[in-house]
C-alpha cells in the first residue's frame, strides 16, 4: 500500500498570503495525484488531478506541481473561502489512498 | 448536471447489517466507475470500494473486504453498498463518488454523504 503523508497538519495563513501544502508518497505515483478541498459539513471537492490540472471551475489561484513522490498545492493569494482542509490522493496503485489532510486556518 | 444522492444511513448495533444506496443523475453509471469513500468523525478520508462501469472490476479496501459488497443497478442508475458484520470502527459518513481515470481513479463528483453509526 502506498502511504501518503501531508505536511504540515495545520497551516496558519493571513488572507492575501500564499499557502504551500506538501504531499509525499511512499513510492512513486508518477503524476497520478489529486487534491481535494473540504469545508466543515460538506463533501470534498476536486481541485487538481494529474498533479497539476485544475478541475472545472477551480480558480487559477490554485496550482499543483510535482511528480514521483513529492507534490505541492499552492494557493497564491488566500481568500476567505479557501480556509478549509485539503487532502491529496494517489491513484497510481490499488488501494487508492489519501493523505491525512492539511487544515488551512486564518492567522 | 451530475448529482449523487446517498440514502440508507442509520444507527446499527455491532454485528448488524446495513445497505446504502446512491442514486446518480446527470451521467450513466454503466459508463463510469463509481466508488464509496468514508470519513470517520473528525478524521480523514478512506477509500472503501470501487466498481467499474461494466461491473467487471470490483475493488475493496482490506478493512472491509469479506464484509462489504458493492453492486449497482444500471436500470435505476443506482449504486449500492451492502455492509455486513459491522464494527464500531465502521462508523463514518459514507460518500459515493464518480470516478475519473482509466485503470485507477480519482473522484470528480461527490454526494453529500450518509451517516452510519455502529454502537451498542
Amino acid at each position: 500500500e502506498i502511504v501518503v503523508t501531508q505536511s504540515p497538519a495545520t497551516l496558519s495563513v493571513s488572507p492575501g498570503e500564499r499557502a504551500t501544502l506538501s504531499c509525499r508518497a511512499s513510492q512513486s505515483v508518477s503524476s497520478n495525484l489529486a487534491w481535494y478541498q473540504q469545508k466543515p459539513g460538506q463533501a470534498p471537492r476536486l481541485l487538481i488531478f494529474g498533479a497539476s490540472a485544475r478541475a472545472t471551475g477551480i480558480p487559477a489561484r490554485f496550482s499543483g506541481s510535482g511528480s514521483g513522490t513529492e507534490f505541492t498545492l499552492t494557493i497564491s493569494s488566500l481568500q476567505s473561502d479557501d480556509f478549509a482542509v485539503y487532502y491529496c490522493q494517489q491513484f497510481n496503485n490499488w488501494p487508492l489512498t489519501f493523505g491525512g489532510g492539511t487544515k488551512v486556518e486564518i492567522k | 448536471e451530475v448529482q449523487l444522492l446517498e440514502s440508507g444511513g442509520d444507527f446499527v448495533q455491532p454485528g448488524g447489517s446495513l445497505r446504502l444506496a446512491c442514486a446518480a443523475s446527470g451521467f450513466t453509471i454503466s459508463n463510469n466507475a463509481v466508488s464509496w469513500v468514508r470519513q470517520a468523525p473528525g478524521k480523514g478520508l478512506e477509500w472503501v470500494s470501487t466498481i467499474t462501469g461494466r461491473g467487471t472490476g470490483i475493488y475493496y479496501a482490506d478493512s472491509v473486504r469479506g464484509r462489504f459488497t458493492i453492486s449497482k443497478d444500471t436500470s435505476k442508475n443506482t449504486l449500492f453498498l451492502q455492509m455486513d458484520s459491522l464494527r464500531a470502527d465502521d462508523s463514518a459518513i459514507y460518500y459515493c463518488a464518480r470516478n475519473m481515470g482509466h485503470v485507477t481513479y480519482y473522484f470528480d463528483y461527490w454526494g453529500q454523504g450518509a451517516l452510519v453509526t455502529v454502537s451498542s
